[in-house]
């Protein structure tokens, strides 16, 4: 069964910090498929990045970045600058196959920015 | 081009009333899925649609159905309401193509249900 962690219930910064947020997952699947949403307090969530599991390219898009890491199971997310827009929860998500849509979500780390 | 839309945003019902949640895809997209968010249980899969079957099911009871149009739009239904389904809704809708390695879920801002 697949299963994704993100240990950091919570995490409070202040603005202009650099902050990451942790996400490690278990699947057996050798094809898989991982994702960050971001969900601010109006509840909708924002997909912000996907990655598959052939591709262990590192992206960076503006403040965000994200390291994926196969050899610790880890897909870790870093915020650089912080700014108080960042505040909301954030869900790293597992789909196994191209096949199948059902995505596994990690229990989420809320983060705050304080101004 | 418009995100994914549901309807209602909020609901109140009572214990063993039903209620039918529905949700309008982006266009072009022909899967939608369903998730269940609450505080205890986090976010869990409840089933997908495509092209107006139920192509994949999560662990809940009977209780939670659903189905999709032609339109691609769906409706999810919970019958015989319990406290513990106070949750907020959340659907999903993706391209839906089977093999792709592109397709992301992308989501609607949620039903939020309370059951008294």
């Amino acid at each position: 069964a697949q299963k994704v962690t993100q240990a950091q219930t919570e995490i409070s910064v202040v603005e202009k910090e650099d902050v990451t947020l942790d996400c490690v997952y278990e699947t057996r699947d050798t094809t898989y498929y991982l994702f960050w949403y971001k969900q601010p307090p109006s509840g909708e969530l924002v997909f912000l990045i996907r990655r598959n599991s052939f591709d262990e390219q590192n992206e960076i898009s503006g403040r965000y970045s994200w390291n994926f890491q196969k050899s610790t199971s880890s897909f870790n997310f870093t915020i650089t600058a912080s700014q108080v827009v960042d505040s909301a929860v954030y869900f790293c998500a597992l789909s196994e196959a191209a096949g199948r849509r059902a995505l596994t979500f990690g229990s989420g780390t809320r983060l705050q920015v304080q101004p | 081009k418009a995100g994914v839309t549901q309807t209602p945003r909020y609901l109140i019902k009572t214990r063993g009333q039903q209620v039918t949640l529905s949700c309008s895809p982006i266009s072009g997209h022909r899967s939608v899925s369903w998730y269940q968010q609450t505080p205890g249980q986090g976010l869990q899969f409840l089933f997908e649609y495509f092209s107006e079957t139920q192509r994949n099911k999560g662990n809940f009871p009977g209780r939670f159905s659903g189905r999709q149009f032609s339109n691609s739009r769906s409706e999810m239904n919970v019958s015989t309401l319990e406290l513990g389904d106070s949750a907020l809704y959340l659907c999903a809708s993706s391209l839906g193509e089977t093999g792709s390695y592109t397709d992301t879920q992308y989501f609607g801002p949620g039903t939020r249900l309370t059951v008294l």
